[in-house]
C-alpha cells in the first residue's frame, strides 16, 4: 500500500519560471509532511515541512500547500534556478515508530 | 545543525564477504535510526528501524540475518551486509531521528554505494 505517492517521475522547467511538484497521500492521520531534495549518490536534505493543521508554509523561494480534503500537497519553487535540479521526495512520518514514508520522487530539471 | 556521518561513502567487495556501514550522529543523540536502500531511479525503501539498546525492527521482506543492524549507543548504528551477493549492490542511506520529534527532526547520512562483484 503506497501511502505517499508522487505520480510525476520527472518535470522540466525553464529557469525563472515556477516549478510545481505534486504529492498525494492516503492516510489522513499523518501529522505533518516533509519535502526533501536529493542529488545522485547523496543523502536527502530537508527542504521544508508543513503541519497537517496548516494549509501553507513558505520559506524563501519554496512554498508548500496542503489540501487536506483532497489529500494532496504541492511544493512550489519560484523562481526556479538550475541549481534546483535534483530529485524531490515528499514524505510523512508514520504513527508506527515515526518512520518516514517516502513518495517515489520527482526528478526536476531546470533549464537555463 | 544536526549532522549524521555515514561511512564508507562507497565500497566494493567480493561475493560472499561481509561489509559494515557505520552511521553516526555527530552533535546529537539519536533515539532512533533508520536504514534505507535505494535502487536507481527509485524511492527510498525502508529496511529497518533501530532503537538504541534493543533489537531492530525489520520491514516485511527484509532478511534480518542478512542485514544485521546494531545500535549500540545513542550516536552509532551499524548495518552489516553479510555474505554479500551482486543483487545486494545498491545505495544504502541511514537516517537519525532526534528525540522529541519535530518536523525537521530527521537527518540523513550521505549514503553508501555498495558494489558486490
Amino acid at each position: 500500500d503506497q501511502q505517499v505517492k508522487q505520480n510525476s517521475p520527472s518535470l522540466s522547467v525553464q529557469e525563472g519560471r515556477i516549478s510545481i511538484l505534486n504529492c498525494d497521500y492516503t492516510n489522513s492521520m499523518f501529522d505533518y509532511f516533509l519535502w526533501y531534495k536529493k542529488y545522485p549518490a547523496e543523502g536527502p536534505t530537508f527542504l521544508i515541512s508543513i503541519s497537517s493543521i496548516k494549509d501553507k508554509n513558505e520559506d524563501g523561494r519554496f512554498t508548500v500547500f496542503l489540501n487536506k480534503s483532497a489529500k494532496h500537497l504541492s511544493l512550489h519553487i519560484v523562481p526556479s534556478q538550475p541549481g534546483d535540479s535534483a530529485v524531490y521526495f515528499c514524505a510523512a512520518p508514520s504513527n508506527q515508530g515515526g518512520k518516514l514514508i517516502f513518495g517515489q520522487g520527482t526528478e526536476l530539471s531546470v533549464k537555463p | 545543525g544536526a549532522v549524521v556521518s555515514q561511512h564508507p561513502s562507497w565500497v566494493i567487495c567480493k561475493s560472499g564477504t561481509s561489509v559494515k556501514i557505520e552511521c553516526r550522529s555527530l552533535d546529537f543523540q539519536a533515539t532512533t535510526m533508520f536504514w534505507y536502500r535505494q535502487f536507481p531511479k527509485q524511492s527510498l525503501m525502508l529496511m529497518a528501524t533501530s532503537n538504541e539498546g534493543s533489537k531492530a525492527t525489520y520491514e516485511q521482506g527484509v532478511e534480518k540475518d542478512k542485514f544485521l543492524i546494531n545500535h549500540a549507543s545513542l550516536t552509532l548504528s551499524t548495518l552489516t551486509v553479510t555474505s554479500a551477493h551482486p543483487e545486494d549492490s545498491s545505495f544504502y542511506i541511514c537516517s537519525a531521528k532526534r528525540g522529541g520529534s519535530t518536523s525537521d527532526g530527521y537527518t540523513f547520512g550521505s549514503g553508501t554505494r555498495l558494489t558486490v562483484v
